[in-house]
């Protein structure tokens, strides 16, 4: 089967750690998403990647890190930087860099205490 | 970061009617998409527009990419109980700007009354 898998469905993790969720596509998409999600509001973009090896700060940056190493994969790292840590985070991906439809990934919902 | 009007904010209607909703920007776009979200759960693409003027049905749904490429709407005519979740509209810039970074709007919150 085809699309992206995101683990896992839910995280907690103690304030003032690290933690990094997984993103895993299998449809040999170039780029690839990072969204935020906070409760009744829209997707807020972290960070995205047009092509392996190559990334870029989305809209609210500040906080995360990201690797593109493999084209199937883009990690997102939540740092002890990030000051309001839990959310629902998704990843989605797309054919091409520029222009086109976006799927997404069922989601993580990590919770920091 | 940019955001899209999305209108109304949120829906209850009964089962049967119709519904209506619609985003607008001041930005032109080359691509509109509509989602649709169940709770914890990811966005489901429902339909992709990338021509002005532009009208797409998919099953009970029909989708318009506005003239002047600054607008869409979505309608569900009929509408089922599973019909309850949100709905997000999203759009792709043109120009310079085109990364294919998604602009949101807020979303339109459904509920359908048996």
């Amino acid at each position: 089967d085809g699309g992206i898998t995101q683990s896992p469905k839910y995280l907690f993790r103690k304030e003032g750690q690290n933690v990094t969720l997984s993103c895993e596509q299998n449809l040999n998409h170039d780029a690839m998403y990072w969204y935020r999600q906070d409760p009744g509001q829209g997707l807020r973009l972290i960070y995205y990647s047009q092509i392996v090896n190559d990334f870029q700060k989305g809209d609210i940056a500040e906080g995360y890190s990201v690797s593109r190493e493999k084209k199937e994969s883009f990690p997102l790292t939540v740092t002890s930087a990030q000051k309001n840590p839990t959310a629902f985070y998704l990843c989605a991906s797309q054919f091409d860099g520029l222009v086109g439809e976006q799927y997404f990934g069922p989601g993580t919902r990590l919770t920091v205490t | 970061g940019q955001q899209l009007n999305q209108s109304p904010q949120s829906m209850f209607i009964q089962e049967g009617e119709d519904v209506s909703m619609n985003c607008t920007s001041s930005s032109i776009f080359n691509t509109w998409l509509w989602y649709k979200q169940d709770p914890g759960e990811g966005p489901v693409l429902l339909i992709a527009l990338y021509k002005a003027g532009e009208l797409t049905s998919n099953g009970r749904l029909t989708a318009q990419f506005g003239i002047t490429r600054k607008d869409s709407f979505l309608n569900i005519s009929a509408s089922i109980p599973s019909d309850v979740g949100i709905y997000f509209c999203a759009g792709q810039l043109r120009g310079s700007s085109n990364t294919g970074k998604l602009i949101f709007g807020q979303g339109t919150t459904l509920q359908v009354k048996p």
